[in-house]
């Protein structure tokens, strides 16, 4: 069974800061990676989606890395904004085409 | 438009009742699914249906019924509503079993 572990549970900067939000997997059999973000009450934004082939996706200030033999990704924010501020979840797709999801890191960043 | 969307957005009923969430997508995606977000915030996937057929179904009770007249819709019914049942349930779709999901924006019950 898949477990999806991400710390910090939640982080606090000052704006410009650089974040750095870590997820760590059991189970390297995987098909992808996707990292999301959610804001209180709303549903889930897709951020990035790294493929089992590959080590690293980037959009903008988001850069994300995959280790899948050790079962590790990172997803890097630079410059945060107080616009940044969300709960990022990270979700591993299994060959079981299930979605685990990990607790997810709740992230301020103080203007 | 809204590519995943969710009816109601907010649920509120007492116990015993029975309730319907729909869900419809927009995107085309032959795969759709169910997930439950407790109050610790943590998502499981409940069910996932490929193309109108249920391919995954975890430990949930059998008080649960997907339903799935068609590709682009998923709909939820539960019957006698429990309080533990009080949540926020997510409908997502994708291209394909192991592509990008992309959610709608949830549907949150209270059982009193």
């Amino acid at each position: 069974k898949q477990e999806v572990t991400q710390i910090p549970a939640a982080l606090s900067v000052p704006e410009g800061e650089n974040l750095v939000l870590n997820c760590s997997f059991t189970d390297s059999a995987i098909y992808n990676l996707q990292w999301f973000r959610q804001d209180p009450g709303k549903g889930l934004t897709s951020l990035l989606l790294i493929q089992s082939s590959q080590r690293e996706q980037t959009s903008g200030r988001l850069n994300a890395s995959l280790d899948k033999s050790s079962g590790r990704s990172t997803l890097y924010i630079a410059a945060s904004q107080p616009g940044d501020s969300a709960t990022y979840l990270c979700a591993v797709n299994s060959n079981d085409y299930k979605l685990s999801f990990g607790a997810g890191t709740t992230v301020t960043v103080r203007a | 438009d809204t590519a995943v969307s969710q009816t109601p957005k907010y649920l509120v009923t007492q116990m015993g009742n029975d309730k319907s969430i729909k869900c419809e997508q927009n995107l085309g995606h032959d795969t759709m699914y169910w997930y439950k977000q407790d109050s610790k915030k943590f998502l499981k996937i409940m069910f996932s249906y490929n193309n109108k057929e249920l391919i995954i179904n975890e430990t949930v009770p059998n008080r649960f019924s997907p339903k799935s007249p068609d590709k682009a819709h998923l709909n939820l019914h539960i019957n006698s509503l429990e309080l533990g049942d009080s949540a926020v349930y997510f409908c997502a779709s994708s291209p394909l079993g192991e592509g990008e999901l992309f959610f709608g924006e949830g549907s949150r019950l209270t059982v009193l």
